[in-house]
């Protein structure tokens, strides 16, 4: 069965601090793997796409890993903003094109 | 259009009608998602669509939920009969090909309310 799993389920850290959060995914044969951000009541925001061919992907002060054959990628954080509270979610696309979300991960950076 | 548009963006319905949510999806995608989203819940996979194939209906709760592509674009999800356990935040995304290499757009969804 094809399954992604976070942790931690929430977060919090002090305002300034660098942090990582993960994701990891039961089936190496992937297309792609997909980080958003969710804030409260509102819909998904695409932050970083990483193609299975690569191994990272950054924009700003966000970097994203990936390691098919352990089934994991890593989304870093640096210099985190209480603006960066939100939830984080990452998303597979398997090799069935079947698009599998985690639970994701709750974070809170406290000013 | 410029993004994925959802509507309508809220909807209260009383428990027993039928609701209708649409998803114009990003013109040119040719793949279409539909998720709901219960409060303080993950996203759960509802349908697919990916060009003229047959869509993957095999998310989808119960018989009571349908939804249709007319043309290729513009996609319809129908609940008949809605219960309450059928209030979520309902999530349309779409992309270039069957996943392809760009992602998934989402939609801002539609909150539905049923009581």
């Amino acid at each position: 069965k094809q399954e992604v799993t976070q942790i931690p389920a929430a977060l919090s850290v002090p305002e300034g601090e660098n942090l990582v959060l993960n994701c990891s995914f039961t089936d190496s044969a992937i297309y792609n793997l997909q980080w958003f951000r969710q804030d409260p009541g509102k819909g998904l925001t695409s932050l970083l796409l990483i193609q299975s061919s690569q191994r990272e992907q950054t924009s700003g002060r966000l970097n994203a890993s990936l390691d098919k054959s352990s089934g994991r990628s890593t989304l870093y954080i640096a210099a985190s903003q209480p603006g960066d509270s939100a939830t984080y979610l990452c998303a597979v696309l398997f090799g069935n094109e079947k698009l599998t979300f985690g639970t994701g991960t709750r974070l809170t950076i406290i000013p | 259009g410029a993004g994925v548009s959802q509507s309508p963006s809220n909807k209260v319905t009383e428990k027993g009608k039928d609701v209708e949510l649409r998803c114009d999806p990003i013109s040119g995608h040719t793949a279409l998602y539909w998720y709901r989203q219960s409060l303080g819940q993950g996203l759960e996979f509802l349908i697919y669509f990916q060009g003229n194939s047959a869509p993957d209906k095999s998310g989808l709760p119960s018989d009571r939920f349908s939804a249709e592509r007319t043309g290729g674009s513009v996609s319809t999800l129908t609940i008949q009969r809605t219960q309450q356990e059928d209030s979520a935040v309902y999530l349309c995304a779409s992309s270039t090909r069957g996943g392809g290499h760009y992602g998934y757009t989402f939609g801002s969804g539609t909150r539905l309310t049923v009581v």
